[in-house]
């Protein structure tokens, strides 16, 4: 019974590297968010995707980065040319059940990046 | 908009006391609100929810809130604190009434809370 899966945990880049994060949704799960929490703040926001479809992406920045689930195989939110700013742990978590607004939502252990 | 304000940072308590850690909220529509809990280097557990029904609602490890819709406010209580309660614990809120923004939750900024042996 795996829970959200999120790799890697720690990954370590250069300032104008790529960064790659994936993360597999619970079994059954079909709506993914993802969301990114910096020292000493909250969790934000970033995207909700369902198979093949972005639903609401109002959180992300507008360049550099993107996110996608593919019909088959993990969501992987792409950050590129990265900066500093950038470092913070990012979270994904799933719903079976996107628009039931009484679900909750399960987190996996977040994907933390360090950009030297 | 939504928002979700937690006023305290931190909340200090001894074992065996009662905790309590606030927060409120803001909605257009009808407030669905959820408490979860976040260990070092861990992500967040779903700790209990409101949507409707009894305002006091009981969740996991001994945790409850108190939904107060006149003060926009759903904080999180335990009636006896324990040293393994200590970790950084997050209010969010859903807008059950906003089509655009279903299944998103929006967070407050948490809060650490510490229980002293």
């Amino acid at each position: 019974n795996a829970g959200v899966m999120q790799n890697p945990r720690h990954l370590v880049r250069r300032r104008g590297q790529e960064a790659r994060l994936r993360c597999s949704p619970m079994k059954g799960h079909s709506h993914v968010y993802w969301y990114r929490q910096l020292p000493e703040e909250g969790l934000k926001f970033m995207v909700y995707l369902q198979k093949e479809n972005i639903i609401d992406e109002s959180g992300m920045p507008k360049e550099r980065f993107s996110a996608e689930f593919p019909k088959e195989g993990p969501s992987i939110l792409r950050i590129q040319q990265v900066v500093r700013g950038d470092s913070a742990a990012y979270f994904c978590a799933s719903s079976s059940r996107g628009r039931d607004v009484s679900g909750e939502l399960f987190f996996g252990e977040g994907s933390r990046l360090t950009v030297l | 908009a939504q928002s979700v304000a937690q006023p305290e940072d931190q909340v200090n308590v001894a074992e065996g006391n009662p905790l309590t850690v606030k927060c409120t909220y803001s909605v257009s529509g009808n407030p669905y609100l959820f408490w979860y809990v976040q260990y070092p280097n861990r992500g967040l557990q779903f700790l209990l929810k409101y949507i409707t029904g009894d305002n006091l609602v009981k969740g996991s490890y001994g945790f409850e809130a108190e939904f107060n819709k006149s003060q926009t406010s759903f904080h999180l209580k335990k009636p006896s604190a324990l040293v393994s309660d200590s970790a950084l614990y997050f209010c969010a809120v859903r807008d059950g009434d906003r089509g655009s923004t279903l299944g998103r939750l929006y967070f407050g900024r948490g809060t650490q809370l510490t229980v002293w042996p």
